[in-house]
């Protein structure tokens, strides 16, 4: 079964950090591009990030730029998310998500909360 | 960045009865290889959004046939034949030729 499990979120305050992660299963890692969505409380989707294949190649919406980093372990099928200096608007749902292609999504992860208080 | 507009935002919809919702970008979304990267994800009340339909009109596996897309250029639409209670949630598009946008949402309601 195709599946994607994150873990990591929970309350931080403002300026700190947090990690999420999620481990990728039933399909080869290495051979997609893999991205995180988020969704504020009540609000819609947004993409934040994403990384190609062996991760050589990483684009972040401007709002996480210098504080927002992804990254991947293709030897233990994991992709990351290391969020720095954390804003109250960072506030969200952060979805793991494999794409393959043009960002047509197709896989997604459980969702993590990530609280950051001020 | 492409904008993608839906509407409505909020649309009551009565089972058995047929259900749309467009979904407008601000400038073409055709790819210079010719195909257009338009999705449809659906959003039940508490879960993880799944796609249902890639590429405008490809409806992904275990997807009801009740539901399909189409579109071309700019105006793109998500059917719903029959509205049942499980599709009740939030729909949303999704451009992925240039940086990805999604459209703010769709939900439908009884």
């Amino acid at each position: 079964e195709v599946q994607l499990v994150q873990s990591g979120g929970g309350l931080v305050q403002s300026g700190g950090s947090l990690r999420l992660s999620c481990v990728a299963s039933g399909f080869i890692f290495n051979n997609y591009w893999m991205a995180w969505v988020r969704q504020a409380p009540g609000k819609g989707l947004e993409f934040v990030t994403k990384t190609n294949g062996d991760g050589s190649e990483k684009y972040h919406v401007d709002s996480v730029k210098g504080r927002f980093t992804i990254s991947r372990d293709n030897a233990w099928n994991s992709l990351y998310l290391q969020m720095n200096n954390l804003r109250v608007d960072d506030t969200a749902v952060y979805y793991c998500v494999r794409d393959p292609a043009y960002s047509a999504f197709d896989v997604w992860g459980q969702g993590t909360m990530v609280t950051v208080s001020s | 960045d492409v904008v993608m507009t839906q509407s409505p935002l909020s649309l009551p919809v009565t089972l058995g009865q047929p259900a749309s919702i467009s979904c407008r970008s601000s400038q073409s979304i055709v790819h210079s290889d010719g195909n257009i990267y338009l999705h449809w994800f659906q959003q039940r009340p508490g879960q993880s959004p799944r796609r249902l339909i890639y590429k405008v009109s490809n409806r992904d596996s275990g997807v009801p046939d009740r539901f399909s897309g189409s579109g071309s250029g700019t105006d793109f639409t998500l059917k719903i034949s029959r509205v049942e209670a499980e599709d009740i949630g939030v729909y949303y598009c999704l451009q992925g030729a240039n940086w990805p946008t999604f459209g703010q949402g769709t939900k439908v309601e009884i």
